[in-house]
């Protein structure tokens, strides 16, 4: 019963580190996403990705980057981190749009504090 | 693009009372869905209700039910006898149900306190 896993929870970086944040689902779902969260802002979605090996930029991509080489898998990295990408970090995952739409499943969030 | 708005950031409700949290959206589709999210201090993002839009009847889970109007565009979800456990922040979100738009779209929130 994982559903989405996110890995770390927790991370305190220095501005000008880089990290890669890990999202695993074992649903099987095609669909991927990454959010970022902030006070005020709501849900903000970074990068998602419809499909083993495709991605695709959301409403904030730039300062990160995303794979997806298998299915089950979507990275999120920070080549060098900011201070302005201190926030908490969702992934999620779906199937497809469409008849019996449950919308996302998500991760339990990564609190990432760029100092 | 679509757009929800949740235009109450903090709404608070006696315990046992009901509490109405409100959500529009801007859409030119006519079939699409509609999510509430509770998002407890535990960080973790949970289903409360969904909504499809084709369906004219309110969708309810047991204390929880929607007033969905379409032509207005309005889905608010309303929280019978209010528990403690209720406090948390709720989305709205929006999804079409169309391919090429596969994301959910978020309102920003509404802060829920629950007053013993």
């Amino acid at each position: 019963n994982a559903g989405v896993t996110q890995t770390p929870k927790f991370r305190v970086l220095k501005t000008g580190q880089s990290m890669t944040l890990l999202c695993a689902q074992d649903m099987n779902h095609e669909y991927m996403y990454w959010y970022r969260q902030d006070p005020g802002m709501g849900l903000r979605l970074i990068h998602y990705s419809v499909g083993e090996g495709t991605t695709a930029k959301g409403e904030v991509p730039d300062g990160y980057n995303v794979s997806r080489l298998k299915k089950q898998n979507f990275l999120l990295g920070l080549e060098s981190a900011a201070p302005s990408q201190t926030s908490v970090y969702f992934c999620a995952s779906s199937y497809s749009p469409g008849v019996g739409d449950y919308g996302y499943t998500f991760g339990s969030g990564t609190r990432l504090t760029v100092v | 693009a679509q757009t929800v708005t949740q235009s109450q950031p903090e709404m608070s409700v006696q315990e046992a009372e009901t509490v109405t949290l409100s959500c529009t959206y801007d859409t030119s589709e006519s079939d699409y869905y509609l999510f509430w999210y509770k998002q407890p201090p535990s960080r973790q993002m949970i289903l409360v209700i969904r909504q499809e839009a084709y369906k004219q009847q309110n969708a309810t889970e047991n204390r929880f039910s929607v007033n969905f109007q379409k032509a207005a565009k309005s889905f608010s979800l309303k929280i019978s006898d209010s528990q403690l456990g209720d406090a948390a922040m709720y989305f709205c979100a929006y999804r079409s149900a169309y391919g090429g738009s596969e994301k959910l779209v978020f309102g920003k929130g509404t802060k829920l306190t629950v007053n013993p």
